[in-house]
C-alpha cells in the first residue's frame, strides 16, 4: 500500500532555532500534502495544505512565517518551524490524499517536537 | 458548518465483549466517511471507509462500521474486543465541498481490559 515516510520521528531543539520536518511519498505521487498539529489526547488540527508547484494554503490563525511549508516535488513536502518556542512543542503529522481505485488518505508516522 | 461528533471521550469494554465507538456527522451532500486508529506517538492508521454502496463496511483488524444516512451516523463496531485494540479512534468526514480536506472528530479513547 501507499506509504508516507515522515522524519524525524522526534526532535528536541533549543528556543530560537528552526526545525525541518520532511514527508516523502514512497510509492505514489503526492500532489497535495496536509499538515496537522495534534496536542496531547486531542484531535488533529489542520494547519495548512501544500500543493506541488504552488504556495501552501494556511488555515485561519496559523502563522505563515513561523510554519514554512514547501512542496518541492511530487514526492516531498516539508514543514519548517522557524524560531521555535516552547509553545510550538507538539505532535506534527502529514497526510497525502490518494485518488484512483484507492480513495483515501495516507498519514505519516508523526513527529514529536519538543522545544526547550 | 461541517462537523463530526464523537460523543464519548472514552469507551471501556472487557476483552471478548463487543465494542461500539460512536460517530455522527453534520455535512451537506454525500460525504466520504473514514475511521482511523492512533497508537501513542504514532500517525493514523486507516481502518475503513464508506464512499458509496453497501452501508455495512468491513475493515482492518475485524472492525466494521454501518453508514446510516437517516441518522447521519457511522458507528465503529467489533464483535469481540482485544486488549490490543486499546487506542485512540478518530472518525473523519470528507465533505464534498471541502475538496480533499478531512474534518475530524475529537477522538475516542478505547480501553479494553482483560
Amino acid at each position: 500500500g501507499a506509504v508516507v515516510s515522515q522524519h524525524p520521528s522526534w526532535v528536541i531543539c533549543k528556543s530560537g532555532t528552526s526545525v525541518k520536518i520532511e514527508c516523502r511519498s514512497l510509492d505514489f505521487q503526492a500532489t497535495t500534502m496536509f499538515w496537522y498539529r495534534q496536542f496531547p489526547k486531542q484531535s488533529l488540527m489542520l494547519m495548512a495544505t501544500s500543493n506541488e508547484g504552488s504556495k501552501a494554503t494556511y488555515e485561519q490563525g496559523v502563522e505563515k512565517d513561523k510554519f514554512l511549508i514547501n512542496h518541492a516535488s511530487l514526492t516531498l513536502s516539508t514543514l519548517t518551524v522557524t524560531s521555535a518556542h516552547p509553545e510550538d512543542s507538539s505532535f506534527y503529522i502529514c497526510s497525502a490524499p490518494q485518488g484512483g481505485t484507492y480513495w483515501g488518505y495516507t498519514f505519516g508516522s508523526g513527529t514529536r517536537l519538543t522545544v526547550v | 458548518a461541517q462537523s463530526v461528533a464523537q460523543p464519548e471521550d472514552q469507551v471501556n469494554v472487557a476483552e471478548g465483549n463487543p465494542l461500539t465507538v460512536k460517530c455522527t456527522y453534520s455535512v451537506s451532500g454525500n460525504p466520504y466517511l473514514f475511521w482511523y486508529v492512533q497508537y501513542p506517538n504514532r500517525g493514523l492508521q486507516f481502518l475503513l471507509k464508506y464512499i458509496t454502496g453497501d452501508n455495512l463496511v468491513k475493515g482492518s483488524y475485524g472492525f466494521e462500521a454501518e453508514f446510516n444516512k437517516s441518522q447521519t451516523s457511522f458507528h465503529l463496531k467489533k464483535p469481540s474486543a482485544l486488549v490490543s485494540d486499546s487506542a485512540l479512534y478518530f472518525c473523519a468526514v470528507r465533505p464534498m465541498e471541502y475538496g480533499n480536506k478531512l474534518v475530524f472528530g475529537a477522538g475516542t479513547i478505547l480501553r479494553v481490559k482483560s
